[in-house]
């Protein structure tokens, strides 16, 4: 059953902490996004890659998020110093696009964060 | 901006009626799009999609209608059941191979 993981699936944190969220696309897959999803912003783009190369990240403030995907099977999304604004849910998401063949994105189940 | 929108914040309906669900686009460009299903707890579910090329696309209990001339995309769910209470959002590509861009999402209740 192919799906997209996503650790941990909840984390608390103090203001200031260092975060990492980790994301295992499905195989084969080359495209791996990141959203942030709130009830005030709904979900919004943070970065994405493809065949591992950072492709969009204009959606991250970049003094405090960086992404990064050490390999095929790895997409970390950092976050340092976490602030309460940043509290939200993190979704991974990864399709393939190559040639002809384009899929959706499929969504993995999410990382609640919570910064206080 | 141009934007990816929902007509209804929330929709409720009875059990075995069929359900509506809104969607209003602004990017003429676009050239697909999607509808998820995300329930409480779960991560975005892919529904049905539709190319713009289309303007009726059919699957399981579930419709999507696109009208280009107006900009608008609807769901149409048949006889809808409980498991269908969720929180549905359309989302659209609006040219070659850049990342989908979702609206603010409908939440859907049935009523049993």
């Amino acid at each position: 059953d192919a799906r997209v993981t996503q650790t941990p699936r909840h984390k608390v944190t103090e203001m200031g902490q260092e975060v990492t969220m980790r994301c295992q696309p499905i195989l084969g897959h080359n495209t791996v996004f990141w959203y942030r999803q709130t009830m005030m912003q709904g979900l919004e783009l943070l970065a994405y890659f493809r065949n591992r190369a950072p492709l969009d990240d204009s959606g991250m403030p970049k003094d405090r998020f960086s992404a990064e995907m050490p390999d095929a099977t790895l997409a970390t999304l950092k976050i340092q110093p976490s602030e309460p604004r940043d509290s939200a849910v993190y979704f991974c998401a990864s399709g393939l696009v190559q040639g002809g063949i384009r899929t959706e994105a499929f969504f993995g189940q999410g990382t609640r964060l919570t910064v206080v | 901006g141009e934007s990816v929108g929902l007509h209804l914040p929330t929709l409720s309906v009875q059990e075995g009626d069929n359900s509506i669900i809104n969607c209003a686009y602004s990017n003429s460009a676009s050239d697909y799009f999607i509808w998820y299903k995300q329930e409480s707890g779960k991560g975005p579910q892919f529904i049905i999609d539709i190319r713009s090329n289309m303007d009726k696309r059919q699957g399981q209990r579930v419709t999507v209608l696109l009208n280009k001339t107006v900009k608008h995309l609807s769901l149409q769910i048949a006889a809808t059941q409980p498991g269908d209470s969720a929180v549905y959002f359309c989302a659209e590509r609006r040219s070659g191979n850049t990342p989908l861009v979702f609206g603010k999402g409908t939440r859907l209740s049935v009523i049993a």
